[in-house]
């Protein structure tokens, strides 16, 4: 299985504050990279796939980048709608596993 | 607008199975090529994946859970379904039910990107005797 660690785990911030998400894969995974968002119950939200192509209808504040083993989600100015858990996918392979999510919290 | 809607057993007994569906609306199961996951999240947890299928009833399941997973899709109600069986507390979740979309990125010039991009609402399974 690919294995998929996020870091933080946990992160505060403040409205308009830049944040950065960051998704490690055990082994290269190319640009086979999602990312979703999710709220308190709720259904998971596509953000962006391949990596970096922002899903229709999600906000240009969110970007994603990477490549290999290393991918990072950026939101540019954090809104009070974000705060949310943001998990990311592999679907590099048959199995598809995610992230054990980051959870972002108001400060 | 696509629309997918789980339905099925709320609460199930140890030992027994866990069965549930996903109606699809707005949209032809057939169409598209797509394929149709299933994914879940025990409570205060993060998501696994637990397979999917095509119109055609091709499958693929997570290894894990393989051995009590089936899967069935039935294109004239425009739905799909999921069956867990020997349940444990473990399998106690929201369960979910997704379409896999489908992308190219030109920038890496390559297509095969697999994305779940049109959920359902969840709906919530509890293993208990």
């Amino acid at each position: 299985d690919i294995q998929m660690t996020q870091s933080p785990s946990s992160l505060s911030a403040s409205v308009g504050d830049r944040v950065t998400i960051t998704c490690r894969a055990s082994q290269s995974i190319s640009t086979y990279l999602n990312w979703y968002q999710q709220k308190p119950g709720r259904a998971p939200k596509l953000l962006i796939y391949a990596a970096s192509i922002l899903q229709s209808g999600v906000p240009s504040r969110f970007s994603g980048s990477g490549s290999g083993t290393d991918f990072t989600l950026t939101i540019s100015s954090l809104q009070p709608e974000d705060f949310a858990t943001y998990f990311c996918q592999q679907s590099y392979s048959t199995l598809w596993t995610f992230g054990q999510g980051t959870k972002v919290e108001i400060k | 607008q696509l629309q997918l809607q789980e339905s099925g057993s709320g609460l199930v007994k140890p030992s027994q199975t866990l069965s549930l569906t996903c109606a699809v609306s707005g949209g032809s199961i057939s169409s598209g090529g797509y394929s149709w996951s299933w994914i879940r999240q025990p409570p205060g947890k993060g998501l696994e994946w637990i397979g999917y299928i095509y119109h055609s009833g091709s499958t693929y399941y997570n290894p894990s859970l393989m051995s009590r997973v089936t899967m069935s899709v039935d294109s004239s109600k425009n739905q799909f379904s999921l069956n867990l069986s020997s349940v444990t507390a473990a399998d106690t979740a929201v369960y979910y039910c997704a379409r896999d979309g489908k992308g190219y990125s030109s920038s890496s010039g390559r297509g095969g990107y697999y994305y779940m991009d049109v959920w359902g609402k969840g709906t919530t399974v509890t293993v208990s005797s």
